[in-house]
């Protein structure tokens, strides 16, 4: 399976945008890629996934290079609730499993 | 409607006790994935049913760790002689159909082995 790069913490003001990046350069054509979050003391969350076009919705943007080899998460206004581990994840379209990594920490400053 | 249920939330069990944990799925979810995540470390891939069919078992650690789904809802991951190795959050994921969708997690089982 092709892996993801991120990395292991940053940092955000509250109400601010921020863009957690994630290097796939092993990427196949077949593979989408998910972005999950992790909240203290919870189950992944669902944030965002796409294939080739970028893709919006209410939680966040996902910006996809044209080569697919990167990818980012565009949260456009943080909030002290999107504090948690964001997880880059590369998945085919008939998935059975996905590979976590270890994802980014990201910290909010109020 | 109710997300993915786990139960029990905590357990701790003794070194060679067995332990089975149990995953209520949404209902009408097709797919159905165990995860292991241990202190600090992003959730591992255990085993997927489609239905009660389980099609990839690979991420088990050892033949101590057996998961099943009879009837193609509840599913149950039995831990026997457990380990101290053992301990983790153990995760589980519904979704509703076969393809590249969003998967919905409980909020996990963490068993301490003692």
């Amino acid at each position: 399976d092709a892996k993801t790069t991120q990395p292991n913490s940053m940092e955000s003001n509250e109400e601010e945008p921020v863009h957690l990046p994630c290097n796939h350069s092993t990427i196949s054509g077949t593979d989408y890629i998910h972005w999950y979050r992790q909240l203290p003391s919870q189950g992944p969350e669902y944030v965002i996934h796409g294939l080739t076009s970028n893709v919006n919705n209410r939680m966040a943007s996902l910006a996809i290079a044209e080569d697919r080899k990167s990818s980012t998460l565009i949260l456009h206004r943080a909030t002290l609730r999107d504090a948690a581990v964001y997880y880059c994840i590369l998945a085919k379209y008939n998935f059975n499993k996905f590979y976590f990594g270890s994802g980014t920490k990201l910290n909010v400053k109020p | 409607g109710a997300g993915v249920s786990q139960s029990p939330r905590y357990k701790v069990a003794k070194r060679g006790q067995d332990v089975a944990l149990r995953c209520d799925p949404i209902s009408g979810h097709v797919s159905l994935f165990w995860y292991q995540q241990a202190l600090g470390q992003g959730p591992e891939f255990l085993t997927y049913f489609q239905n009660e069919a389980q099609l990839d078992k690979s991420g088990l650690p050892s033949d101590r760790f057996f998961a099943e789904r009879p009837e193609g809802s509840v599913s149950t991951l039995k831990i026997q002689r457990t380990q101290q190795e053992d301990s983790a959050v153990y995760l589980c994921a519904s979704s509703p159909n076969r393809v590249n969708t969003e998967a919905f997690f409980g909020q996990g089982t963490r068993l301490t082995v003692v």
